[in-house]
């Protein structure tokens, strides 16, 4: 079966500070992957998706990128972190075509820039 | 793009009794799903419903794709079922996009 691993669950780093969250997904080929943020509030917004490796889709101009370096495997980063960048962070994946399973999130990173 | 209302935006029940969550959108859709958001944050798929009615178990879930909503059921609540229920959908023309709708907070008091 198809699991979804996110890491780490908690983070808490200083404003200015570089940012690497880390998402693989076992027991599927050529998923489509994503990162969502969830601010304060209830509110989810798509960050970026990627339907390949080394494709990235941007839906937000903003201070973090993306990178999919291995078919399962999804990376968010920033070089500088501001405090506007705390909330949660969530990754999904899809299968790229037959949509009869919809989207499967991971557990979540709660980050809280200070 | 598409638009995803929910209502009611809170809702509180007694335990054991019965409520329906609404999510309307603006637009056809390829994918709809309803998540419960547990107390540490993830997302529990509940339903994947671009159109028909499924059950399980408590729960269950109807979407007129025709008439653009879906309804979610939860019968005999339980404390456990306290949480933000999600209605999110993926356009027919916005693939790889599911867009939230902004949740209904569901209190069930013992």
């Amino acid at each position: 079966s198809q699991t979804i691993h996110q890491w780490p669950a908690t983070l808490v780093q200083p404003v200015g500070s570089p940012l690497s969250l880390e998402c693989t997904v076992e027991g599927t080929s050529n998923p489509n992957l994503y990162w969502y943020r969830q601010a304060a509030g209830r509110g989810l917004q798509l960050l970026f998706y990627s339907v390949g490796i080394g494709q990235i889709s941007s839906e937000v101009p903003q201070n973090l990128s993306a990178s999919r370096p291995q078919d399962r495997q999804f990376i968010l980063s920033s070089k500088k972190l501001l405090l506007s960048d705390s909330g949660f962070y969530l990754c999904a994946w899809s299968v790229p075509t037959g949509r009869n399973y919809g989207y499967t999130f991971g557990s979540g990173t709660r980050l809280t820039v200070v | 793009g598409i638009q995803v209302e929910q209502s009611p935006p809170d809702l509180i029940l007694q335990e054991g009794a019965n409520s329906t969550l609404r999510c309307n959108f603006s637009d056809s859709v390829n994918n709809l799903q309803w998540f419960h958001q547990n107390p540490w944050g993830q997302l529990i798929n509940l339903f994947y419903i671009p159109s028909g009615t499924k059950q399980n178990g408590r729960l269950s879930a109807t979407t007129v794709a025709t008439e653009r909503y879906s309804l979610l059921y939860i019968s005999s609540s339980q404390t456990t079922d306290s949480g933000v229920y999600f209605c999110a959908v993926e356009g027919g023309g916005s693939n790889y996009k599911l867009t939230f709708g902004k949740g209904t907070l569901l209190t069930v008091n013992p």
